[in-house]
């Protein structure tokens, strides 16, 4: 069964210090994983779409990488403007391209 | 900017009485999903349309149903609210679904703003 685990569950940082969030999945076949930005009260934002291990992609401060079992979401010198859940999606790319979500871990950055 | 809208943002109903909550989007995207977000809880699939095909999720409620009139629309109906309905409700679309060549940036999912239901 395809399954997402993202942890910590909550995070909690001081403005400047990096850290890394993480995804682990189990699916049979990837074709996909998803990265999203939700502020509360919104819909999930897109930050970044992985495919293959090794791939990496950067935004700004943010920074995803991949692997065969998990993926990572570095943050580098977070500000408190980057607080917000982080979601965590796999696809198989089977007949709905359904999105397989973990439960997302909660950032919080103090100033 | 091409965008995923959603209308109502809030939606205020009565337990048994029949809500529609509505998605357009200006992507010309081919598939449009719906989904459930319960608080704290991560989003979950009610169905898809990949253009005129409907696709339900084995386990979504005979409660909840959907319309997409044109490539543009889509709504969400549901026929009797129960208090346990009350959620946030998310329309996504992508270009393509799992049925096309679903890989790259074309099975990348956008998301709308969402409709935060409430049941009394």
């Amino acid at each position: 069964e395809d399954q997402v685990t993202q942890s910590p569950e909550a995070l909690r940082l001081q403005e400047g210090e990096s850290s890394s969030l993480n995804c682990s999945y189990t699916v049979s076949g990837l074709r996909g994983l998803f990265w999203y930005r939700q502020d509360p009260g919104k819909g999930p934002e897109f930050l970044f779409t992985l495919y293959s291990a090794g791939e990496e992609k950067e935004k700004e401060r943010l920074k995803a990488t991949l692997t065969k079992k998990e993926s990572f979401l570095h943050i580098t010198a977070p500000k408190p403007e980057d607080s917000a859940t982080y979601l965590c999606a796999v696809t198989d790319g089977g007949a709905t391209n359904k999105l397989i979500f973990g439960t997302g871990t909660l950032l919080a950055v103090q100033p | 900017d091409a965008m995923v809208i959603q209308n109502p943002r809030y939606q205020v109903t009565q337990f048994g009485k029949p809500v529609t909550l509505s998605c357009s989007q200006t992507l010309n995207h081919n598939v449009m999903y719906w989904y459930q977000q319960k608080s704290s809880q991560a989003p979950k699939l009610l169905f898809h349309y990949y253009d005129k095909d409907f696709n339900n999720e084995a386990d979504t409620p005979d409660n909840f149903q959907s319309r997409r009139p044109n490539t543009s629309f889509c709504f969400l109906d549901i026929r009797s609210p129960g208090l346990g309905d009350a959620a946030m409700y998310l329309c996504a679309t992508s270009r393509e679904g799992g049925r096309g060549t679903g890989t790259g940036a074309r099975n990348t999912q956008y998301f709308g703003p969402g409709t935060r239901l409430t049941v009394l």
